[in-house]
């Protein structure tokens, strides 16, 4: 039931940068704010990213946010192996005057 | 230290209902909207409703919306989601969220969750 669409997976090796996508519409990516939540295996969601490209204190600087137009991006660089988590982004929809979450991202450090 | 502890998962029979309670701390309840987000077995994320800090805006799921409730007791520092008609595809474990606004915003994000409370919808 997700509006937006993610990859499934994305991987890299240690110190790679990866990049996961967000495709939304104009009711809400393209309209509205982005924000990143990582999922560690086994915890709950923590934000990441907030307001496009801002970073809650204590989130490492080599995270990063990007939007435009009805996409948005999130960049990880100088990937290190306590980055393996599950990835969403979310933002709110217009037309379902509520909240909405990715599909969600695997990343896998190899 | 802000603290979400959710409560009230279960097993439960398709069709029956289930309360779910979210006790918060450490931080002014009232002052904040709510969330209620749930994951599916080895699924994603899914928002599921969400209340502003004095009740007057509410909003749900179309995947939910006329079976839950949403409120919020902002004397007892608790928020609360009444499920009815209970179905197979609401098995999942349910997050209690905080906002960083009063209000149901645009602009809202979810900056606290709580470990969340599993229900299992099954005969």
């Amino acid at each position: 039931q997700s509006v937006l669409t993610q990859p499934p997976s994305a991987s890299g090796t240690p110190g790679q940068r990866v990049t996961i996508s967000c495709s939304g519409s104009s009711s809400n990516i393209g309209g509205n704010t982005v924000n990143w939540y990582q999922q560690l295996p086994g915890t709950a969601p923590k934000l990441l990213i907030y307001t496009n490209n801002q970073r809650p204190s204590g989130v490492p600087d080599r995270f990063s946010g990007s939007k435009s137009g009805t996409s948005a991006s999130l960049a990880i660089s100088g990937l290190q192996s306590e980055d393996e988590a599950d990835y969403y982004c979310a933002a709110w929809d217009d037309s379902l005057n509520g909240y909405v979450f990715g599909t969600g991202t695997k990343v896998t450090v190899l | 230290e802000v603290q979400l502890v959710e409560s009230g998962g279960g097993l439960v029979q398709p069709g029956r209902s289930l309360r779910l309670s979210c006790a918060a701390s450490g931080f002014t309840f009232d002052d904040y909207a709510m969330h209620w987000v749930r994951q599916g077995p080895g699924k994603g994320l899914e928002w599921v409703s969400s209340i502003s800090w004095n009740s007057g805006s509410i909003g749900y799921s179309d995947s939910v919306k006329g079976r839950f409730t949403i409120s919020r007791d902002n004397a007892k520092n608790s928020l609360y989601l009444q499920m009815n008609s209970l179905r197979a595809e609401d098995t999942a474990l349910y997050y209690c969220a905080k906002d960083v606004y009063a209000a149901r915003h645009a602009a809202g994000r979810l900056n606290y969750w709580g470990q969340g409370t599993l229900v299992t919808v099954s005969s």
